[in-house]
């Protein structure tokens, strides 16, 4: 089946500084991924898509330059937090669609990334 | 613009018992809906998806669901729930009338009771 594995799946920073989130799909190339954001108890909410060669295009109300994805080849997409401060704290989730990859019309997400800013 | 809603925040059952969640979606169109699970330390899991033909879809793990239309809704049932069920499961319609951007309702917890 298709894996979408997330790295780290923590990580603890001080404020100010910047993070980054790694999602690969491990058996299958993707030339679309999405970010979404997770807060406790909460939904899932979509950041942006992540298209590989061509800019992210982000949702309503989502700060491009807060956060930055880069989709360096089919199969990795990468999400930079900068200049973290503790209201960036969530958990992160990416996802990818199977269907290029003939795994069907479905979307297949990573275990997430935990953040916590101090 | 479209929206799903989950009206139950916590459920909670007996093992051994019947499951319904509830889902409830805003969309002009067909939708594309799925139902996910999601467990601690776990990705979401894609319980089931319906596109279109038959109302009534199977999914793993004993899961079905059905789609009304003129109801607006895609439930999620189980005749009989293992104490393994205990799960976040979430609700889904595709944005873009496919599969890539999703909106998700706010879920539904469920536990289980031995």
């Amino acid at each position: 089946g298709a894996v979408v594995s997330q790295h780290p799946s923590r990580v603890i920073c001080k404020s100010g500084t910047s993070v980054k989130i790694e999602c690969r799909s491990l058996d299958f190339q993707a030339t679309t991924m999405f970010w979404y954001r997770q807060f406790p108890k909460q939904s899932l909410m979509l950041m942006a898509t992540s298209n590989e060669g061509s800019k992210a295009t982000y949702e309503q109300g989502v700060e491009k330059d807060k956060f930055l994805i880069n989709h360096a080849s089919l199969t990795l997409s990468t999400l930079t937090v900068t200049s973290a401060h503790p209201e960036d704290s969530s958990f992160y989730i990416c996802s990818a669609p199977g269907g290029l990859a003939g795994l069907g019309d479905t979307q297949y997400f990573g275990p997430g990334t935990r953040l916590t800013v101090l | 613009a479209q929206s799903v809603t989950q009206p139950d925040i916590h459920i909670t059952v007996s093992e051994g018992a019947s499951l319904e969640l509830r889902c409830n979606y805003s969309y002009g169109a067909t939708p594309y809906l799925f139902w996910y699970v999601q467990s601690p330390g776990q990705g979401l899991q894609l319980l089931l998806k319906y596109f279109s033909g038959d109302t009534l879809v199977q999914g793993i793990k004993g899961f079905e669901a059905e789609f009304k239309r003129s109801q607006s809704s895609f439930n999620l049932r189980k005749p009989s729930v293992h104490w393994s069920d205990a799960a976040e499961y979430f609700c889904a319609v595709g944005a873009a009338g496919g599969y890539n951007k999703l909106i998700f309702g706010a879920g539904t917890r469920l536990a289980v009771h031995p």
